[in-house]
This record gives structure tokens, C-alpha cells and sequence, in this order.
């Protein structure tokens, strides 16, 4: 049984530039979330993605985007990247928006130079 | 807004030594409580969680019990292991509507034989 998967593991980009991380949930789960993990602290929960749709979204700028798939993958679009973009981004999955256990993968180490 | 605190670290421990990780939190209702451990250069894996007050979650020879007189959380174990080394995330997700993690800033454990 696969668990979430998230890709490119590591990104380097410079300023300015737009980068896209993906995700693909656990086997059987519908609910994708994404957080971002800055250096030395907690994540932050960016948005939630469920039927295709942005369910909850937390306090991010619009730069941050995001999508669902139907086989329920998502992406994480960051435009105009900043410096302050650079952490680790996790992907979370859920069996449905009101489950209160997620499943995190490993994460993608963005750097923006 | 909610909000979780943990104990700044970080917490240096001898093998076999007891471990308490103190977690409060601020909160809209009762809320699910959830400790998360990162393990360097990976993603959260859950360690165990707790839905309601007097609930005790135990997982791996740690455990947690839902005060909800107090807001906490704390996370004890009785003997550790220099392999119990990795940072340490309390964190909480609403009881209803969409389920979004809240996170303290963690606290990272060093285990020495």
C-alpha cells in the first residue's frame, strides 16, 4: 500500500521564477492538503483540495495555487517566487475533509536563490 | 485563532531517561490533538492522538492525555532511546467543519547513550 508520494524531492529556482510540487495521495484517500515548513518551525497549512476544489485555504497569498486531479493528485503552483518561499513543502492526505488524521509524505525542499 | 505552544528546545536526554514534552493550546471547542515526530531529512509521521478529554494516546512506549482543564497535551515517555532522536510536533485540528492542522513549533529531541 502506497503512502503519499511528492515530487521533485529537492528544487532550486531563483527569484521571480513560478515552480509546480506534486503530490499523490494514499491509496483510497480524497483529500489532499499542503503545508508549508519553514526552516526551525511548525508547519503551516496552506490550502485544501477535495472533489477538485479548494475547500479551506489558509492566510497565503494568491502567488500560491493549487489543483486537484480526478485520479484525487493534486499540484502546488508558487509564482513570482521570494526568497521567504524557501522551506519545505509537505503534502497531506485525508479520507475526506472532516477526517482528522492525515498522512504526510516527504516532502519537497524548495530553494529560491 | 487556534494556536498550540510547546516547550523551546532543544531537550538533551541520556538513554533510559524519563522524557516529558509539555504541549498547551488554544482552541474554538474541543479539538482532536495529534503529536507528530520528524525523523531528520523526512516528512511527519503521525505518533498518536487523542479526540477527546481524559483520552490517553499512546503509541510506541510514548503517550499523551487530553486535559482539557488545563488546554494540554503533554507527551511523556518512560525510558528513551538514543533512536527516539527527531523533532517533536503537537498540533490540533478542529472537531467540525474541515479538518486543517494546527502546529506548535516542535521541539527537537537529543538522545545520547
Amino acid at each position: 500500500d502506497a503512502g503519499v508520494t511528492q515530487s521533485p524531492t529537492h528544487l532550486i529556482k531563483t527569484r521571480g521564477q513560478q515552480v509546480t510540487l506534486r503530490c499523490s495521495p494514499k491509496s483510497g484517500h480524497d483529500t489532499v492538503s499542503w503545508y508549508q515548513q519553514a526552516l526551525g518551525q511548525g508547519p503551516q497549512f496552506i490550502f485544501q483540495y477535495y472533489e477538485e476544489e479548494e475547500r479551506q485555504r489558509g492566510n497565503f497569498p494568491d502567488r500560491f495555487s493549487g489543483h486537484q486531479f480526478p485520479n484525487y493528485s493534486s499540484e502546488l503552483n508558487v509564482n513570482a517566487l521570494l526568497l521567504g518561499d524557501s522551506a519545505l513543502y509537505l503534502c497531506a492526505s485525508s479520507l475526506g475533509t472532516a477526517s482528522d488524521t492525515q498522512y504526510f509524505g516527504p516532502g519537497t525542499r524548495l530553494t529560491v536563490l | 485563532g487556534d494556536s498550540v505552544t510547546q516547550m523551546e528546545g532543544p531537550v538533551t536526554l541520556s538513554e533510559e531517561a524519563f522524557l516529558t514534552i509539555n504541549c498547551t493550546y488554544t482552541a474554538t471547542g474541543y479539538p482532536s490533538l495529534f503529536w507528530y515526530v520528524q525523523y531528520p531529512g523526512e516528512g511527519l509521521q503521525l505518533l498518536l492522538k487523542a479526540t477527546k478529554a481524559d483520552d490517553k494516546g499512546s503509541n510506541k512506549g510514548f503517550e499523551a492525555t487530553y486535559r482539557k482543564e488545563t488546554t494540554s497535551f503533554h507527551l511523556e515517555k518512560g525510558s528513551v532511546q538514543v533512536s527516539d532522536s527527531a523533532v517533536y510536533f503537537c498540533a490540533l485540528s478542529p472537531r467540525s467543519g474541515y479538518s486543517t492542522l494546527t502546529f506548535g513549533k516542535g521541539t527537537m529531541l537529543l538522545v545520547s547513550p
